[in-house]
């Protein structure tokens, strides 16, 4: 059975500052990954993914993740926030088997501060 | 562009009401999937359907059912609604191909009173 462990339910930065939330995952096979943003009353939408290939990937609105195998994590950065970033993010991972259900962790709110 | 839709924005029901919750997906997409999104819980599997008239019970199917009739719909059936099934309803769908890129529908925020 695959998880996700989302380290931080609320992340809070200024403006112009580094934005970095934290995911740590546990698969019994090679996961595919996922980082979805969710912003007040909208649908959820896919930021980024890994499926094996470049372990930096990178996603719209300027946010990237690392894929770290040796320590199970898959980290969600950006260098510079913005305040459209306020939102709820989700890391979620994928049973590569079967029928590909994903696992939601239990999500992190990006607060924005001027 | 791929659009879920969902019947209702926002729902008020009473408790041991029959609720039905309507997802309809214009892509194709041979698969359809229902969670449900609680502060602090994330999104949790309700159920899912692969095809038509066929469906797999996710992490969490306890007091709901499923019908899919056909490949572009997929209801979610609460038989008797209860006041801790309070909750937003997601639908999403994916094609076979791509199965884990899932599209997701703005959501169905149920109140039970």
């Amino acid at each position: 059975a695959q998880s996700v462990t989302q380290l931080d339910s609320h992340v809070s930065v200024s403006e112009g500052t580094p934005v970095l939330l934290r995911c740590n995952y546990s698969s019994s096979y090679s996961p595919s990954l996922f980082w979805y943003v969710q912003h007040p009353n909208k649908g959820l939408q896919l930021l980024l993914k890994y499926t094996s290939a470049a372990t930096l990937v990178k996603g719209i609105n300027g946010f990237e993740a690392e894929f770290k195998k040796s320590e199970t994590s898959f980290h969600l950065t950006k260098p510079s926030a913005h305040m459209s970033d306020a939102a709820e993010y989700f890391c979620v991972v994928s049973d590569p088997s079967g029928y590909s259900t994903l696992t939601f962790g239990k999500g992190t709110m990006l607060l924005v501060s001027p | 562009d791929v659009k879920v839709t969902q019947s209702s924005r926002y729902l008020v029901k009473r408790t041991g009401e029959k609720v039905f919750l309507e997802c309809v997906q214009d892509m194709d997409h041979e698969n359809m999937f229902w969670y449900r999104q609680d502060p602090g819980l994330g999104l949790r599997l309700i159920y899912f359907s692969y095809d038509v008239k066929m469906k797999e019970k996710g992490d969490i199917p306890e007091g709901y059912s499923v019908s899919r009739e056909k490949k572009e719909r997929f209801s979610l059936i609460l038989e008797s609604a209860s006041t801790n099934q309070t909750s937003m309803y997601l639908c999403a769908s994916s094609s076979t191909s791509r199965r884990e890129t899932q599209y997701f529908g703005p959501g169905t925020r149920l109140l039970v009173l």
